[in-house]
């Protein structure tokens, strides 16, 4: 079964400089997705970046990118420029390859802090 | 458009009452999913629906939980005789299909007292 570990619980950044937080996980799979999704406190669950295990690129959408390491099995988010709507619960989150294998594998989350 | 729409947002039940929570899918998708989040914890995977299929179950606990998608209206996960330990957030997501983005819901909290 596949696994997601986040080893932060929480972390911190000035406001306006860079943070990057961390996520691996476990498979025995070749080929999957892998996403990033965030929770501020109105605990909806918004979707930052989605990256294919089968591209070499790592994703990126504004502020947000990802260092992706697949022999690795690492999968890290770096936010540029924090804001302080940045702030929230940070989840890494797995999806298998396999049809009709639908389910997302979450880890336990990222608790970041914007300091003004 | 709508997004996912999920009610109540919060539900109170005493133990040993049903709880019955909806989920309407964002317009144009027919797949629905259900997640249960406990405190300082991520999102489990409970099931993942179709219009009137279960396609997969593995995450739902044996006893007293369902779920269901009918042809029309939304997707209900309801529980019976509820528990202290089934106080949490459930969320919904939804899709247009398979290896398709799954966009959530705000998420109902469940309280037992």
């Amino acid at each position: 079964a596949q696994t997601v570990t986040q080893s932060q619980p929480e972390m911190s950044v000035q406001e306006a400089e860079t943070v990057t937080l961390s996520c691996t996980y476990d498979t025995s799979e070749s080929d999957y997705y892998l996403f990033w999704y965030k929770q501020p406190p109105s605990r909806q669950m918004i979707l930052v970046i989605r990256q294919e295990a089968y591209k070499q690129q790592n994703a990126t959408e504004n502020r947000f990118s990802v260092n992706f390491q697949k022999a690795a099995k690492s999968f890290s988010l770096k936010i540029s420029d924090s804001q302080l709507g940045d702030a929230a619960m940070y989840f890494c989150a797995y999806r298998s390859p396999q049809g009709g294998s639908e389910k997302l594998v979450f880890g336990k989350g990222t608790k970041l802090t914007v300091n003004p | 458009n709508a997004g996912v729409m999920q009610n109540p947002r919060h539900l109170v039940r005493r133990r040993g009452q049903e709880a019955r929570l909806r989920c309407s899918p964002m317009k144009g998708h027919s797949h629905v999913y259900w997640y249960r989040q406990l405190p300082e914890e991520g999102l489990k995977f409970m099931v993942y629906l179709q219009k009137e299929n279960i396609i997969d179950e593995s995450g739902m606990p044996k006893e007293r939980f369902s779920a269901e998608f009918p042809k029309e209206g939304p997707s209900i996960l309801r529980i019976q005789q509820v528990v202290r330990g089934d106080s949490a957030a459930y969320f919904c997501a939804s899709s247009p299909g398979q290896r398709n983005e799954q966009y959530f819901g705000p998420g109902t909290r469940l309280t037992v007292t």
